[in-house]
């Protein structure tokens, strides 16, 4: 079976800090992404990419950046973080057949 | 971009089967309908998808109607695993899948 691994359940940080949110998928899939969820809007694409060092805006990029530098990981970066960055983040990879499989997810609480 | 239109929640008893309806009447020719539910505390995961042709798997049945405009899910015998808030979504072999609200599964003992 396909894994997404997501480096941490559970984080919480400061208003102003810098926050890494890891991912890893072992199933040499060329597409990846990072949503985030939250009660009442559902999940909105934040970025995805769809090989090595390229990558997308997806529907609310603002306050994000990525980087994908192997074909397995996918990072999702908050310069600064801010307390409206409050929420489940959930990363998901795919092969051209475009099925997703999702992590487990990420809940990031900013203070 | 195409969207669908889904129930809030439906309730279901245990061992019954369920239908979870869908419509996407502004479906285009190349749309696949994709179903995932997301478990408590879990990521989504992938149910089922289509183009034109009634789907079979292990986890469901994909009922879709002759002119596409609308789709059903079927659970031939939910069990109490099978709450789940399910998501219905179109796919036109771009790269983004868009979720809705989805519907939220009460399975009922």
């Amino acid at each position: 079976d396909v894994k997404v691994t997501q480096s941490s359940r559970y984080l919480v940080k400061r208003t102003g800090e810098k926050v890494f949110l890891e991912c890893v998928q072992d199933m040499d899939h060329e597409n990846m992404f990072w949503y985030r969820q939250d009660p009442g809007l559902g999940l909105r694409l934040i970025y995805f990419s769809y090989d090595v060092k390229m990558k997308e805006k997806g529907d609310i990029p603002e306050g994000y950046s990525v980087s994908r530098e192997k074909k397995e990981r996918f990072s999702l970066i908050l310069e600064s973080a801010s307390t409206n960055q409050t929420s489940m983040y959930l990363c998901a990879s795919s092969s051209g057949a475009n099925v997703l499989t999702f992590g487990a997810g990420s809940r990031l609480t900013v203070l | 971009d195409a969207k669908t239109t889904q129930p809030n929640s439906m309730e279901s008893n245990e061992e019954e089967p369920v239908h979870l309806p869908c419509n996407h009447s502004t479906i285009s020719g190349t749309d696949y309908i994709h179903w995932y539910r997301q478990l408590p505390s879990q990521g989504p995961e992938y149910v089922i998808h289509g183009l034109t042709s009634n789907v079979n798997n292990r986890m469901a049945s994909l009922a879709i109607a002759e002119d596409r405009k609308s789709s059903t899910l079927i659970l031939h015998r939910a069990t109490l695993r099978d709450a789940a808030v399910y998501y219905c979504i179109l796919d036109n072999a771009g790269n983004m899948l868009t979720f809705g609200g989805g519907t939220r599964l009460m399975v009922k003992p």
